[in-house]
């Protein structure tokens, strides 16, 4: 079953504008991942907040995490058209955190 | 090896056969995972190695599915008498340990049954 759930499922915004992208999960988590894919193939890990952190930034990335709410959002500032890719949310919860529960991922398009 | 690698990276089989998917972690990561994801689909999780054993293999789909993993390093995946549902991209992934700091992909199979 899915844990997370990105909303919205497309964006499509001109190069140069912020992107936000929102995750909610059901359960309680030891942490929460963001990772982007192209076309289809490998991920790439972008970022990682524990349970206990509010905020994170890594470059143009902020990824924020409301526990109360099970919410956490990605935002990315200055999109460029290379930022063109599918953002997965992953959920770890449980004794040992080791199975990453992801959802279906929003599709951002960067418009140059 | 510097990252993930997954092989083969497209296999197209017939309905009926046995396919062997391969995946050579990062050296020293302890932990390996299986994901399967359907087109236009999350990642679903299938197995979890930590070293040689799988303490979780939950996620197979079927008893048709099975996987292994040898001196802590390269796993196989294997679907036996595939069938179309089995179409997807299979995805490898590897973390230095059972917490879970962050995996590092492979590049996936694209598995297609016709």
């Amino acid at each position: 079953s899915q844990q997370g759930e990105e909303d919205p499922q497309a964006l499509s915004i001109q190069e140069g504008e912020n992107a936000t992208m929102n995750c909610s999960y059901k359960t309680s988590i030891n942490n929460l991942q963001w990772y982007r894919q192209n076309s289809g193939r490998g991920l790439v890990h972008l970022i990682l907040i524990r349970s206990n952190e509010r905020e994170k930034h890594s470059g143009r990335l902020r990824v924020t995490l409301d526990t109360s709410k099970k919410s956490s959002s990605l935002l990315i500032t200055a999109s460029r058209a290379a930022d063109t890719a599918s953002y997965f949310c992953a959920t770890a919860s449980g004794a040992g955190s080791y199975q990453l529960t992801f959802g279906k991922g929003t599709k951002l398009s960067v418009i140059p | 090896g510097a990252g993930v690698s997954q092989s083969p990276s497209n296999k197209v089989t017939e309905k009926g056969k046995d396919v062997e998917l391969r995946c050579d972690p990062i050296s020293g990561h302890t932990a390996l995972y299986w994901y399967r994801q359907r087109l236009g689909q999350g990642l679903e999780f299938l197995i979890y190695f930590q070293g040689n054993s799988a303490p979780d293999k939950s996620g197979l789909p079927s008893d048709r599915f099975s996987a292994e993993r040898t001196g802590e390093s390269v796993s196989t995946l294997t679907i036996q008498r595939t069938q179309q549902e089995d179409s997807a991209v299979y995805l490898c992934a590897s973390s230095l340990g059972p917490q879970v700091y962050g995996y590092t992909f492979g590049s996936g199979t694209r598995l297609t049954v016709v």
